[in-house]
């Protein structure tokens, strides 16, 4: 039992580049989420999927694209990689309880955009 | 509209001496409320977790967490801190009743632990 996963863990881009950070769960979790972390501002949410076939925007989306290609995997797409993109991003799951549900993290994936 | 303030970003303890991280929270409803802890280079780890169930919410590794709805906070506690303690520590305040929860998080506090 992986948990969540995440690929890859590192990624140097150069501006306008796009690349696409893939997300995977093993256990059975209905919602799935992603965040960017930014140093001294915690977390925040792009987007999330609160069911299979399902996608809406969080706090920040501007620039990012998502798909829930089934029920384990939900990746996040930047279609032309800004210096501002530049954060360590995380993806997260649960089973979709509501405001009780304990979110379960990835180890997260480092990006930097030249 | 909800949120979270951790008042210190920055916490100084000795090895075996108490710890307190504090958060206040803002929240329409009644809130879910957690403490994350992140070691350096590594994921979210859950601490603890309030549900309105119990006001005093015990988690792993010793923490523990008060609410106290009459002065809004959610304070992290530990009797004793241990050199492993060493890490960045999230307040978070989940909303949404159903389904998918947004969670709001703090700005974070770093925990140095001196020998």
């Amino acid at each position: 039992n992986a948990g969540v996963t995440q690929t890859p863990k590192f990624q140097v881009l150069k501006t306008g580049q796009s690349m696409t950070l893939q997300c995977a769960q093993d256990m059975n979790h209905n919602s799935m989420y992603w965040y960017r972390q930014d140093p001294g501002m915690g977390l925040r949410l792009i987007y999330y999927s609160a069911s299979e076939g399902t996608t809406d925007k969080g706090e920040v989306p501007n620039g990012y694209n998502v798909s829930r290609l089934n029920k384990r995997e939900f990746s996040l797409r930047l279609e032309s990689a800004a210096p501002s993109q530049t954060s360590v991003y995380f993806c997260a799951s649960n089973r979709g309880l509501g405001q009780i549900d304990t979110q379960y993290f990835g180890p997260g994936t480092r990006l930097t955009v030249l | 509209a909800q949120s979270v303030t951790q008042l210190d970003s920055h916490v100084s303890v000795s090895e075996g001496t108490p710890v307190l991280l504090r958060c206040n929270y803002s929240s329409s409803y009644s809130p879910s409320l957690f403490w994350y802890v992140q070691h350096p280079n590594k994921g979210l780890q859950l601490l603890l977790k309030y549900t309105s169930a119990a006001t005093l919410v015990k988690g792993i590794n010793g923490f523990e967490a008060e609410f106290k709805k009459s002065e809004t906070s959610f304070h992290l506690t530990k009797p004793s801190a241990h050199m492993s303690d060493a890490a960045e520590y999230f307040c978070v305040v989940s909303e949404t009743q159903t389904g998918a929860n947004n969670l709001f998080f703090g700005t974070g506090t770093r925990l140095t632990v001196i020998p």
